[in-house]
């Protein structure tokens, strides 16, 4: 299977805490995007960064990527009560048809 | 801009029923994808389109599930006969082209008796 893990499955912090998410994925990429999806909602898509970048910010995110060690994490600082979701990386294989695979995904909470 | 759509957003049905699902993607996006979704994992792809054509289906079970998208625009989603383990979550995407940033629906929570 090409889908990947993430580190923790689980988070719990405190609001204004730093949350930091980490991904590991199996084969060579084009890309690795990050997703959220809150309880009951569908996913929406935070961040890409391509096989050529290390790291990139939006906003409260920043994302790395170490391609030598099949890795990415997600940085979401100052966290908020409303980033409480489940957060999944999602890699796109070398062919560039877009097919992402999906990782385990890490449940944040985050305690007002 | 209205986002992708889906419907039924529950449906249950008993082991060896039929069940389709239909996805309308936004205005204009030539790509669509089919998702299934187990409680506790990630979402795994089942089926993508390009326009009217598939591009890769090779992670569908299509001893049972078949999908279409006919004129380019409207997919259904069908299992024939279903089983326990089709219980999930089947979500809907949409991208304007292969390379651009996939948008999903809300999704049709399955459960299967």
């Amino acid at each position: 299977s090409q889908q990947g893990e993430e580190d923790p499955q689980a988070l719990s912090i405190q609001e204004g805490e730093n949350a930091t998410m980490n991904c590991s994925y199996k084969t060579s990429i084009n890309n690795l995007q990050w997703y959220r999806q809150n309880s009951g909602r569908g996913l929406v898509h935070l961040i890409l960064i391509r096989s050529n970048e290390r790291e990139k910010h939006s906003g409260r995110l920043r994302v790395t990527l170490d391609t030598s060690k099949k890795s990415s994490s997600l940085l979401i600082t100052a966290s908020r009560a409303a980033d409480t979701a489940s957060y999944f990386c999602a890699s796109e294989g070398e062919t560039g048809a877009n097919n992402l695979f999906f990782g385990t995904g890490t449940r944040l909470t985050v305690i007002p | 801009e209205a986002g992708v759509a889906q419907s039924p957003r529950y449906k249950i049905i008993e082991k060896r029923q039929s069940v389709a699902f239909w996805c309308n993607p936004i205005s204009g996006h030539a790509t669509l994808y089919w998702y299934q979704q187990i409680l506790g994992q990630g979402p795994k792809l089942l089926i993508q389109f390009q326009n009217n054509g598939v591009v890769d289906d090779s992670q569908l079970p299509k001893d049972r599930f078949s999908a279409e998208r006919l004129k380019g625009v409207d997919s259904t989603l069908k299992i024939q006969p279903a089983k326990l383990e089709d219980s999930a979550v089947y979500l809907c995407a949409s991208s304007y082209r292969l390379d651009y940033e996939q948008y999903f629906g809300p999704g049709t929570r399955l459960t299967v008796t």
